[in-house]
C-alpha cells in the first residue's frame, strides 16, 4: 500500500530564516507530487505541482520554490520566510491519469 | 478563473440531525471529488463521482453529481460526533492534468 510522509509536524521559525519542507511517497512509482497550503481556517491553495523528476509547475507567485531530486521526494523551500509564509503545508500525491489524491499529515508553520 | 463555490460556509446540527452542503462550479466538470478534513488533520478523499446526475451513497453519507456536471451535493443522515470536520469538494481544473480546484469547504460542527 502507498504511504506519504512529511516532515516536521510543526516548525516556527523567524522572518528572514530558510526554509525546507520534505515530503516522499512510498509504493508507487512517478507519481504526481503537490504543495498546497492553507491558512487557519480556511480552503487549500495549489502551491507547486510536479508530474516528473525536476518537472515543477509554479501555481501561483510567491517566496517559496520547490524541487523533485527523485521520484517520490518533493521539497519546499524557501531562502527568507516571510510573516505571511505562515500556515498548514499539505503535500499530495495521485497517479498519473487519476485525479484522487491522497494528503500527507502536513506542516504547521509558523513564522514570528 | 475556475471557481468552486460551496455552501454554507460553517453549519451547527444538533447530533442525530440531517447536514447537506452544496457545491457548485463556474465551469463544467468531467468529474468531482469529496474529501474530508477533521480538525486539525489533513484532507482524507471521500468519493468520486463522474456520471451526469450520479448518486453513491457510503452509509450515512448521499453524494450526488448534478445533471449539467456544474454542482454536486453531500447529504449526511443522522449526524454523530465522528462527521465533525470540514467537507471540501473539488473539480478538475484544465483539462488534460490531474490538478484539483478545491471548494471553499464546509466546516461542520455538531452539538451533543
Amino acid at each position: 500500500s502507498q504511504t506519504i510522509h512529511q516532515w516536521p509536524a510543526t516548525l516556527v521559525q523567524p522572518v528572514g530564516s530558510p526554509l525546507s519542507l520534505e515530503c516522499t511517497v512510498e509504493g508507487t512509482s512517478n507519481p504526481n507530487l503537490y504543495w498546497y497550503r492553507q491558512a487557519a481556517g480556511r480552503g487549500l491553495q495549489l502551491l507547486f505541482y510536479s508530474v516528473g523528476i525536476g518537472q515543477i509547475s509554479s501555481e501561483v507567485p510567491q517566496n517559496l520554490s520547490a524541487s523533485r531530486p527523485q521520484d517520490r521526494q518533493f521539497i519546499l523551500s524557501s531562502k527568507k520566510l516571510l510573516l505571511s509564509d505562515s500556515g498548514f503545508y499539505l503535500c499530495a500525491w495521485s497517479l498519473q491519469g487519476f485525479y484522487e489524491q491522497y494528503f500527507g499529515p502536513g506542516t504547521r508553520l509558523t513564522v514570528t | 478563473g475556475q471557481q468552486v463555490m460551496q455552501i454554507p460556509q460553517y453549519q451547527h446540527v444538533q447530533e442525530g440531525e440531517d447536514f447537506t452542503t452544496y457545491c457548485n462550479s463556474s465551469t463544467t466538470l468531467s468529474n468531482i471529488q469529496w474529501y474530508k478534513q477533521r480538525p486539525g488533520g489533513h484532507p482524507v478523499f471521500l468519493i468520486q463521482l463522474v456520471k451526469s446526475g450520479e448518486v453513491k451513497k457510503q452509509k450515512r453519507l448521499t453524494f450526488q453529481f448534478g445533471e449539467a456536471k456544474k454542482n454536486s451535493s453531500l447529504h449526511i443522515t443522522a449526524t454523530q460526533t465522528t462527521d465533525v470536520g470540514t467537507y471540501f469538494c473539488a473539480g478538475p481544473s484544465n483539462f488534460g492534468n490531474e490538478k484539483l480546484t478545491f471548494g471553499t469547504g464546509t466546516r461542520l460542527t455538531i452539538i451533543p
